[in-house]
């Protein structure tokens, strides 16, 4: 398995606080991703970061935000946590989204289970 | 809209029975073509994939797919399922074409694996 921890791996919030989920990787790749889990939807890319302070959105990105100051990690920020943001989110890494055979394979984490009451 | 579609939802089996599962895109360009498998609990996990050459692609755990692209599938299949193959599956597809190089999952099929 590829590197990539979560943190935290559980947690309850209440609406309109804010939290933060951490990505942290020991693979050195250039992208990493940040997707959210719910029934009936698959996998959906809310923000992605194609290197250290460059980012961008995903198609889900209304309420979330990111940062990458280090290659190794990346953080997704709810500002102002709601019930509509109750999910599990994954990170995923990959060297890159070009045309390179075989560096286009994304490799996910365990996963945050994220309630908001 | 660009899309992957996976038009089994929820697949129940006994043991030692054949599966397919169904994946198709809406693209027309180059596409990379995956299968995840998410385990109970678990994160998702590559079962396999396939980016050129052969279109039938062998994974792990005796998974293989077949990329047809006049059908633009990509459908999954085991010959002999076991118990422990209970678990999500999701087809993804980066296309090559488009206007950005993301990858998209279809909604997974749920199989569940009787003993």
């Amino acid at each position: 398995d590829a590197g990539i921890t979560q943190s935290p791996r559980h947690k309850v919030t209440e609406t309109g606080t804010p939290v933060t989920l951490r990505c942290h990787q020991t693979e050195n790749h250039r992208y990493m991703y940040w997707y959210r889990q719910d029934p009936g939807h698959g996998l959906r890319l809310i923000h992605y970061s194609y290197g250290v302070k460059d980012t961008d959105k995903g198609e889900v990105s209304d309420g979330y935000s990111v940062s990458r100051s280090k290659t190794e990690d990346f953080l997704l920020t709810l500002e102002s946590a709601t019930s509509s943001q109750t999910s599990v989110y994954f990170c995923a890494i990959s060297e890159s989204t070009g045309r390179a055979i075989n560096t286009d394979t994304q490799y996910f984490g365990p996963g945050t289970r994220l309630t908001v009451l | 809209a660009q899309s992957v579609s996976q038009h089994n939802h929820h697949v129940i089996l006994s043991e030692a029975a054949s599966l397919e599962l169904g994946c198709n895109y809406s693209y027309g360009g180059t596409v990379n073509l995956f299968w995840y498998v998410q385990y109970p609990g678990q994160h998702l996990q590559l079962l396999l994939k396939y980016f050129s050459g052969d279109p039938l692609v062998k994974g792990i755990k005796g998974f293989e797919a077949e990329f047809i692209k006049s059908k633009f599938s990509f459908n999954l299949r085991k010959p002999s399922v076991q118990w422990s193959d209970t678990a999500e599956y999701f087809c993804a597809v980066i296309n090559y074409g488009g206007a950005t190089n993301k990858l998209i999952f279809g909604t997974g099929t749920l199989l569940a694996v009787q003993p």
